[in-house]
């Protein structure tokens, strides 16, 4: 199957700090990424839908000037955490559609833990 | 909008047994895929089976199968002959079948362990 990296898996940074994700399909072409954030023994939460060179689209509550998306190729996207406080603490999950097959399948990076201290 | 309820945060299974696990959702199209994904401790979601709306065969992939009833609106993941590497949480998800950049709506997830 496909494959979507995410790097770092892990990051610790201090309070205040921007912190940039990276997200890459690997083997396929995605013109459509999704951010996810994960809490503890909680469900996936989107964040953010991203189409190559165009803006993201953000789901309400989420602040785009707080987590800033880049889509700028293909297969990658990016995802910086600006001015990072601990309550953004968490696990971010990016993933990745395929453009071609009838399902256009989404495949998921293994996540990045983020600790701001 | 549309919203996937998963009733069952914790469910218990004995190695080679079976189980199930319950999802029901709410929408007002008539397009659409079902998906069962599997979390395991690594975080990494693994999809595991999909349904689409229009076919009234269940889906099955070997020891997984689900049990579509589009007018109740419910769709249920059957796990046969359980196996220790079956522990994971595992999410039902809806996604429209409209548009390429339709998304995925995550239930609240189970949390099946799997016993000897």
């Amino acid at each position: 199957g496909a494959v979507v990296s995410q790097h770092p898996s892990r990051v610790i940074c201090k309070s205040g700090t921007s912190v940039k994700i990276e997200c890459r399909s690997l083997d396929f072409q995605a013109t459509t990424m999704f951010w996810y954030r994960q809490f503890p023994k909680k469900s996936l939460m989107l964040m953010a839908t991203s189409n190559e060179g165009s803006k993201a689209t953000y789901e309400q509550g989420v602040e785009k000037d707080k987590f800033l998306i880049n889509h700028a190729s293909l297969t990658l996207s990016t995802l910086t955490v600006t001015s990072a406080h601990p309550e953004d603490s968490s696990f971010y999950i990016c993933s990745a559609r395929v453009t071609s097959g009838i399902y256009n399948e989404q495949f998921f990076g293994p996540g990045t833990r983020l600790t701001v201290l | 909008a549309q919203t996937v309820t998963q009733s069952q945060p914790e469910m218990s299974v004995q190695e080679a047994e079976t189980v199930t696990l319950s999802c029901t959702y709410d929408t007002s199209e008539s397009d659409y895929y079902l998906f069962w994904y599997k979390q395991p401790p690594s975080r990494q979601m693994i999809l595991v089976i999909r349904q689409e709306a229009y076919k009234q065969q269940n889906a099955t992939e070997n020891r997984f199968s689900v049990n579509f009833q589009k007018a109740a609106k419910s769709f249920s993941l059957k796990i046969s002959d359980s196996q220790l590497g079956d522990a994971a949480m595992y999410f039902c998800a809806y996604r429209s079948a409209t548009g390429t950049a339709s998304k995925l709506t995550f239930g609240t997830g189970t949390r099946l362990q799997v016993t000897l």
